[in-house]
């Protein structure tokens, strides 16, 4: 079974912190990985996704098959991150799972 | 339009009546999803359309769950004999389908049903 799981609801940090949001899945063959965010008072929009190994907005994310992990990351963190984080996977079909979120707050 | 446009962005209702969500998806995306979001939880996946079949209805929690979607374009969730814990936001999102899973799924700003 296809499973996603976030164990932080809440992060709080200041401006110029590093940030790690977790994730950890399970899925019994080879999952694709995304980033979902949501802004407030904004759709959910996907940041990034695993395949592309890009960063986007200063956040990267790694897929550790080993750990069956894919946690975000930021080095320095700015107040305009602030926002809810979903971590999603895909495996063979087109479902899209979602965990639970982490709300990420970032204090000035 | 340029996005998913969801309607009723709120809907007020009693206990045991029925509901209708609509969702209207960029135009030329095949794909179609809904998702339900309880107050503090993630999201959860309800039902997936490619084109007007539903490969995937798996997520649909009971019998009183349905959804349709016709000319590969507009798509409703109807919800019968409410309860109040189908109190919830309903997300749709769409995707173009082109032989791979981006996964990029484009939401829309979902519709928040309270069943009192």
């Amino acid at each position: 079974a296809q499973r996603v799981t976030q164990p932080e609801k809440l992060l709080s940090v200041f401006k110029g912190a590093p940030v790690e949001l977790k994730c950890n899945y399970s899925y019994s063959g080879s999952p694709e990985l995304f980033w979902y965010v949501q802004y407030s008072r904004q759709r959910l929009q996907l940041l990034l996704r695993h395949i592309s190994r890009e960063s986007i907005k200063g956040f990267t994310a790694d897929l550790n098959k080993g750990e069956t992990s894919f946690h975000l990351k930021k080095p320095f963190a700015q107040e305009e991150d602030s926002a809810m984080y979903y971590c999603a996977l895909s495996g063979l079909t087109d479902k899209l799972i979602f965990g639970t979120g982490t709300r990420l707050q970032v204090f000035p | 339009g340029a996005g998913v446009s969801q309607s009723p962005s709120n809907k007020v209702t009693e206990k045991g009546k029925d509901v209708e969500l609509r969702c209207d998806p960029i135009s030329g995306h095949t794909a179609l999803y809904w998702y339900r979001q309880r107050l503090g939880q993630g999201l959860e996946f309800l039902i997936y359309f490619q084109g007007n079949s539903a490969p995937d209805k798996s997520g649909l929690p009971s019998d009183r769950f349905s959804a349709e979607r016709t000319g590969e374009s507009v798509s409703t969730l109807t919800i019968q004999r409410t309860q109040q814990e189908d109190s919830a936001v309903y997300l749709c999102a769409s995707t173009p389908r082109d032989g791979r899973n981006t996964g990029e799924l484009f939401f829309g700003e979902g519709s928040r049903l309270t069943v009192l």
